[in-house]
């Protein structure tokens, strides 16, 4: 069974500071992982992905992740946050295994961003 | 390119109702998953459709069904509606099986039941 876990349901950050949202994933074989950005009232938009070509992934809106298979972790970062950023990001994982339209998701992370 | 598309955006049912949510995937694709995303919680897969046929089924009980029509649009039908059941529904469109998780997710269906 797969799982996936975001430390921290609510994260705060000022305007230009680093942005650090956290993910770890359980999975049994080798997984795809994502992060999607959920905006007030609307739906889910892939951010970026992991399907074990590159482990530093580069995704829209200036934001990246890391794949560290020895921390089970798929951390997403940005080095300058801006006001649009906030929002609600979800970690996700699928495994090769079975269709990509079957993703588990974390709980989501909070992200607001002070003036 | 039309997105995917949902409908209602909004409804109120009692408990012991059936409610139908609607989604035409975006324009191109053949497969519909529905999630459920109840308050403060990540979105829950409840099934796939591939070709009009279910392929894959998260841990939902069967009084949840849906259908995928031959234009590829879906339902998503629940029966005896429990309180539990409020939560917004969201529907996701994908080219084939999509093993790269390249879903492209509707604003969703926001149900209440009282």
């Amino acid at each position: 069974a797969q799982s996936v876990t975001q430390l921290g349901s609510h994260v705060s950050v000022s305007e230009g500071a680093l942005v650090l949202l956290r993910c770890n994933y359980s999975s049994s074989v080798p997984p795809y992982l994502f992060w999607y950005v959920q905006y007030p009232n609307q739906g889910l938009q892939l951010l970026l992905k992991y399907t074990s070509a590159a482990t530093l992934v580069k995704g829209i809106n200036g934001f990246e992740a890391e794949f560290k298979k020895s921390e089970t972790s798929f951390h997403l970062t940005k080095p300058s946050a801006h006001m649009s950023d906030a929002a609600e990001y979800f970690c996700a994982v699928s495994d090769r295994e079975t269709s990509g339209s079957r993703l588990t998701f974390g709980e989501g992370t909070q992200l607001t961003v002070n003036p | 390119e039309t997105g995917v598309t949902q409908s209602p955006t909004h409804l109120i049912k009692t408990r012991g109702q059936q409610v139908t949510l609607r989604c035409s995937s975006q324009s191109g694709h053949n497969t519909v998953s529905w999630y459920q995303q109840a308050l403060g919680q990540g979105p829950q897969f409840i099934f796939q459709y591939y070709r009009e046929e279910e392929n894959g089924r998260g841990n939902f009980p069967p009084r949840f069904s849906g259908l995928q029509f031959p234009n590829y649009s879906s339902e998503l039908n629940v029966n005896a509606l429990e309180l539990d059941d409020s939560a917004l529904y969201l529907c996701a469109s994908s080219s084939g099986l999509a093993r790269t998780g390249e879903l492209f997710f509707g604003e969703g269906s926001r149900l209440t039941v009282l």
